[in-house]
């Protein structure tokens, strides 16, 4: 398995508290990305990242902000969370030809 | 704007079936077509990736067809065992940074 691990795995906060998600990855590659998941809709993108300081939006990126300061390290920030943002959010990593490897998970609940 | 689906939403079957998962897009203009694998509680694992330009791809029981022009792609699995039970994603590579869009994927159930 890819190297790619997430942090915290599960997560309760309560609305309008900031919370920070983390994906590390131990494989060098250049592009890492964050998507949520949601009954019904599959995977959603977030933001993506293309290099070190390097960012772009994705397809549901309001309410979220991302910083990329190392190769290795992926942050995806909620500042205020809000209850809509309760879901499974996983961080994926590609190098070349669209094959991505996907972390664990993590479980945010916002109560 | 491209759009992914994936019908039927839940499948059961018996152990030993052939069966067929379909993905269709509303684009046809995307750089390549994946299958993923979900377990419950877990990432994703990818199977199959097919390139704009081939027709299929196969990697043991699993062999995955792609037609741009209709739209739509397959997913073949053979003498389907227990441990097939999962949720089966497709994606469609859009763009040059690797983007993926994702259907919402289809629960199998092999029933022993």
């Amino acid at each position: 398995d890819a190297g790619i691990t997430q942090s915290p795995r599960h997560k309760v906060t309560e609305t309008g508290t900031p919370v920070t998600l983390r994906c590390h990855q131990t494989e060098n590659h250049r592009y890492m990305y964050w998507y949520r998941q949601d009954p019904g809709h599959g995977l959603r993108l977030i933001h993506y990242s293309y290099g070190v300081k390097d960012t772009d939006k994705g397809e549901v990126s309001d309410g979220y902000s991302v910083s990329r300061s190392k190769t290795e390290d992926f942050l995806l920030t909620l500042e205020s969370a809000t209850s809509s943002q309760t879901s499974v959010y996983f961080c994926a990593i590609s190098e070349t030809a669209y094959e991505q490897y996907f972390g664990p998970g993590t479980r945010l609940t916002v109560t | 704007k491209q759009e992914v689906t994936q019908i039927p939403a839940a499948l059961s079957v018996p152990e030993g079936e052939n069966l067929v998962l379909n993905c269709s897009f509303t684009d046809s203009a995307i750089y390549n077509l994946q299958w993923f694998r979900q377990d419950p509680g877990k990432g994703l694992t990818s199977l199959l990736l097919i390139q704009s330009s081939q027709r299929e791809q196969t990697s043991g029981r699993l062999n995955a067809s792609l037609d741009k022009s209709s739209g739509r792609s397959t997913l073949y699995i053979a003498a389907s065992q227990p441990g097939d039970s999962a949720t089966y994603l497709c994606a469609v590579g859009v763009d040059s940074n690797y983007q993926l869009i994702w259907g919402a994927g289809t629960k199998l159930i092999i029933k022993p």
